[in-house]
């Protein structure tokens, strides 16, 4: 079936402005998250879905950044008033989370430039 | 929180040679430990997985040993090939509270030289 997606696959955005990332998880798969990979670096951890709950934001580094998944499927990550800082590969993982299967797949990445 | 970490940062070895990879984690209560591979602007691919259930679990050239005590855990290829010059990265997942995002270590950079 099909894989974890991620839209766009590449973002360049102006510093100070807001960006949209879009994860559409593998389907029936009810646990999302997000994670942000530095060059060189493991993924990090940001917020995690359960449904269409926000479970864990506790790796969302401030309030600027902010992820919805309202009909507990497709996730959008936002991201207000952008910063060089900001600047990494964002992934997108999801588990099927029943019947202790915790496998996480991942999507492509989005690669966000901020300059 | 999970703390996870690996080594070495980077590893050659010629083709057909083993080779492996450590990790350790700082919180008795991880219960599950994936390997990812990750080739260069490419997504990271799971290969292999353990529970803290069960020692080792071996997949064709690929296996993984789990040591609870001692809270380390590794990735064993055997019979390396060029195609598995990635970077490899192990993982923890809390079994309590309401963490359930997998902790990384920052990645083995493997070389198969032909």
């Amino acid at each position: 079936g099909a894989g974890v997606s991620q839209t766009p696959s590449n973002k360049v955005t102006e510093k100070g402005k807001y960006v949209e990332l879009r994860c559409d998880p593998i389907s029936g798969h009810t646990a999302l998250y997000w994670y942000r990979q530095s060059l060189g670096q493991g993924p990090e951890f940001l917020i995690y879905f359960q449904g269409t709950g926000a479970a864990d934001d506790s790796g969302l580094p401030n309030d600027r950044f902010f992820a919805v998944r309202p009909e507990g499927s497709v996730s959008t990550l936002k991201i207000q008033r952008t910063e060089r800082g900001d600047s990494a590969v964002y992934l997108c993982a999801s588990s099927l989370h029943v019947g202790g299967r915790y496998e996480q797949y991942f999507g492509p990445g989005t690669r966000l430039t901020v300059t | 929180g999970e703390n996870v970490e690996q080594h070495p940062s980077t590893l050659s070895v010629q083709e057909g040679d083993s080779a492996v990879i450590k990790c350790t984690y700082s919180d008795s209560a991880s219960n599950y430990f994936p390997w990812y591979k990750q080739e260069l602007g490419k997504r990271p691919q799971l290969i292999i997985d353990i529970r803290s259930n069960v020692g080792e679990k071996k997949d064709q050239r690929i296996a993984v040993t789990l040591n609870k005590t001692a809270k380390h855990f590794s990735l064993h290829i055997t019979e390396t090939q060029p195609e598995d010059s990635a970077v490899y990265f192990c993982a923890a997942r809390l079994s309590s509270g309401s963490a359930r995002q997998l902790t990384f270590g920052s990645g083995t950079q493997l070389t198969v030289l032909p």
